[in-house]
């Protein structure tokens, strides 16, 4: 089965340094993923995604996922963390499975706490 | 230019009702998916509706029904609500296979 893992269930970091966020996915195939982000009593916003080409992708906000195959991970990742970046993160894969959709599978997400 | 828009905001139902709620895909787009998220949670895919269709179903118990309109609007059904179906429904829509927007929710609380 398809699926994507987000090892940590939260991430904190002082405002100005980098941060990451890790996940890690599993799934058959060339995989399609993506980054959402979900502040308090929000829906999601769409941060960033990969399809194909170049592994370090650039997004929404500042925000950059690297790809790498051989681990199979898509770690998200900003070179100087904000305070309004605190937030709930999610990875998610399209899973190929089921006929032609664009099904999301989501991790379980990392809570991001900036700290001023 | 709109986003998803989704209605109500809030909702609180007592074990046993039957709920609906309502979402408006953003302009141009023409797939519709529900998920449901559980406090804690990633979002769990319902279903999918394109073209009026279901395309896909997730693992979800057939008291959760939808619909999609020709102006590709759609509705969630629950019926005989139980208290875990307590979350944050999301309705996200796309272009024909590509990356999903979502709306804000609607929070679902059953007594």
């Amino acid at each position: 089965a398809q699926s994507v893992a987000q090892p940590e269930d939260q991430v904190n970091v002082a405002e100005g340094n980098p941060l990451t966020v890790k996940c890690t996915y599993s799934v058959s195939g060339n995989p399609y993923l993506f980054w959402y982000v979900q502040y308090p009593n929000r829906g999601l916003q769409f941060l960033l995604k990969y399809i194909t080409g170049d592994n370090l992708v650039k997004g929404s906000y500042g925000f950059e996922a690297e790809f790498n195959k051989s681990q199979t991970s898509f770690h998200l990742k900003k070179p100087s963390a904000l305070v309004s970046d605190s937030a709930l993160y999610f990875c998610a894969v399209r899973d190929t499975y089921g006929g032609a959709t664009n099904k999301l599978i989501f991790g379980t997400g990392t809570l991001l706490a900036v700290q001023p | 230019d709109a986003g998803v828009t989704q209605s109500p905001t809030h909702l609180i139902k007592t074990r046993g009702q039957q709920v609906t709620l309502r979402c408006s895909p953003k302009s141009g787009h023409d797939t519709v998916s529900w998920y449901q998220q559980a406090l804690g949670q990633g979002p769990q895919f319902i279903f999918q509706y394109y073209e009026e269709e279901e395309r896909q179903r997730g693992n979800f118990p057939d008291r959760f029904s939808g619909h999609q309109y020709p102006n590709y609007s759609s509705e969630l059904n629950v019926n005989a609500l139980l208290l875990g179906d307590s979350a944050l429904y999301l309705c996200a829509s796309s272009p024909t296979y590509n990356e999903q927007f979502f709306g804000p929710g609607t929070r679902l609380t059953v007594l």
